[in-house]
């Protein structure tokens, strides 16, 4: 069964370092999205892409992010100096389509993550 | 703000019995939703979407959707100790192109042996 793959399983870096984050989605889908969730906290949406440009992105996605689609197949997350409030695990997830009419929105389906440890 | 809210629990129940896990939601045109379950420390998995009122089964789960109550509930018949986890409801946030899911706190599950 296809599945949305991700690297690092984890990071640990320096505060004020880049990291970048991986993601492979699965191969026919069209729509991808970051997320995160600090530990004990709710999943928080960052971004989503679609057609090689970001279709949506939420509060929390500020300068300090940006994403890319690299070649055909990896869509990645990267934070160009790292905080250590950005310490959290990091989910990929893609869709094959995006919303659709009248509201419906295709199921998104989540890479195991990346732990992300910023000291 | 729209709001996915959802009781943190823990829900404990015996193995064998229903586990009925609820969510409520704020938006009233929200049309689609969905059920993950996430383990601890590991990813959110989907167990079920629904888009209309009513049940949809898939196995040992069923969700239900009341728009006009604005709750979605998800029942897992002959639960197993490995249905113990985390259970989220999410549901897209409207306006713009809307594609970003809007979470809830989880249920925590638990099934006694």
């Amino acid at each position: 069964e296809p599945e949305v793959t991700q690297t690092p399983s984890h990071q640990v870096t320096q505060m004020g370092q880049e990291v970048i984050l991986r993601c492979v989605p699965i191969s026919n889908h069209l729509y991808f999205y970051w997320y995160r969730q600090i530990l004990g906290q709710k999943v928080e949406f960052l971004v989503s892409f679609y057609n090689n440009e970001i279709s949506e992105k939420s509060e929390i996605f500020d300068d300090q992010f940006s994403v890319e689609r690299p070649d055909g197949s990896n869509f990645t997350l990267k934070i160009r100096s790292t905080k250590l409030e950005d310490s959290a695990m990091y989910f990929c997830a893609s869709s094959l389509n995006g919303a659709r009419g009248s509201g419906i929105h295709d199921e998104q389906f989540f890479g195991p993550g990346t732990r992300l440890t910023v000291l | 703000q729209k709001e996915v809210e959802q009781n943190s629990g823990p829900l404990s129940v015996p193995e064998g019995a229903i586990a009925s896990l609820n969510c409520t939601y704020s938006d009233r045109g929200s049309q689609s939703f969905f059920w993950y379950r996430q383990y601890s420390g590991k990813s959110p998995e989907l167990i079920m979407s629904i888009y209309s009122n009513g049940d949809k089964e898939d196995g040992r789960f069923t969700a239900q959707l009341n728009k006009a109550s604005q709750y979605v509930s998800l029942l897992i018949r002959d639960s197993q100790p490995s249905d113990s986890a985390t259970y989220l409801c999410a549901a897209p946030l409207r306006g713009g192109s809307n594609y970003q899911l809007i979470w809830g706190a989880g249920t925590k599950l638990i099934i006694k042996p």
